[in-house]
């Protein structure tokens, strides 16, 4: 069965570092691989996401993530944190021959220290 | 402007109540899904539908009810069989076809508390 695990429940970061998000999935095949952040009280907003082709992707806000087959890890990373990226970061997988459900993980709170 | 729109956004039910939450979208994207999430946790899909007057059980189903009889489309029901609604409520959509096949975008929530 699909799933997604992100071991890290809470990060706190300071501004100006850099982050990395961890996001470990399982499936046969090559899935396709998402990151979605929530504010709090609102609702998901796509960052990027992984189809094929080149492993490493960008996406919005200064954020990327890696594809890593052999370690089956699609980690989120960004170079240096602002106050305003603090939220909830879910990492997510749909198999291809799901009917498009997506499974997500339970999600790495983010902090940022001044 | 095109996106979903959900409503209400805080939602206040007396137990036993039915209540209906709203999910529309102007993206004209085949599928839909509700989602229920809960504080520290994930998100636990409900149901989800593809097509209009077509729709399945997600993981979660017991005690909600939906229809789809319009593609812009997705009302859920919270009956009073659900022992413990008190959640938020995110609504998605997706195409089915497209560069954008299974990207699912997500409305702004409903927050539903049991009184």
């Amino acid at each position: 069965a699909q799933s997604v695990t992100q071991p890290d429940i809470h990060i706190t970061v300071s501004e100006g570092a850099s982050l990395e998000l961890r996001c470990n999935y399982s499936y046969g095949a090559t899935p396709y691989l998402f990151w979605y952040v929530q504010s709090p009280g609102q609702g998901l907003q796509l960052l990027l996401k992984y189809f094929s082709g080149d492993t490493l992707v960008q996406g919005i806000k200064g954020f990327e993530a890696e594809f890593k087959r052999s370690q089956s890890s699609f980690n989120l990373r960004k170079p240096s944190v602002h106050w305003s990226d603090a939220a909830e970061y879910f990492c997510a997988v749909v198999g291809y021959s799901s009917a498009s459900k997506i499974i997500f993980g339970s999600g790495t709170r983010l902090s940022i220290r001044p | 402007d095109g996106g979903i729109t959900q409503s209400p956004k805080y939602l206040f039910r007396k137990e036993g109540q039915n209540v209906t939450l709203s999910c529309e979208q102007n993206l004209n994207h085949d599928a839909m899904y509700w989602y229920r999430q809960d504080p520290g946790q994930g998100l636990r899909l409900i149901y989800y539908s593809q097509i209009v007057n077509d729709f399945q059980k997600g993981d979660i189903a017991e005690g909600y009810s939906v229809s789809r009889e319009k593609k812009e489309s997705f009302p859920l029901t919270v009956t009073s069989a659900q022992k413990n609604p008190t959640a938020f409520y995110l609504c998605a959509s997706s195409s089915l076809s497209g560069s954008s096949t299974d990207t699912q975008y997500f409305g702004p929530g409903t927050r539903l508390t049991v009184l």
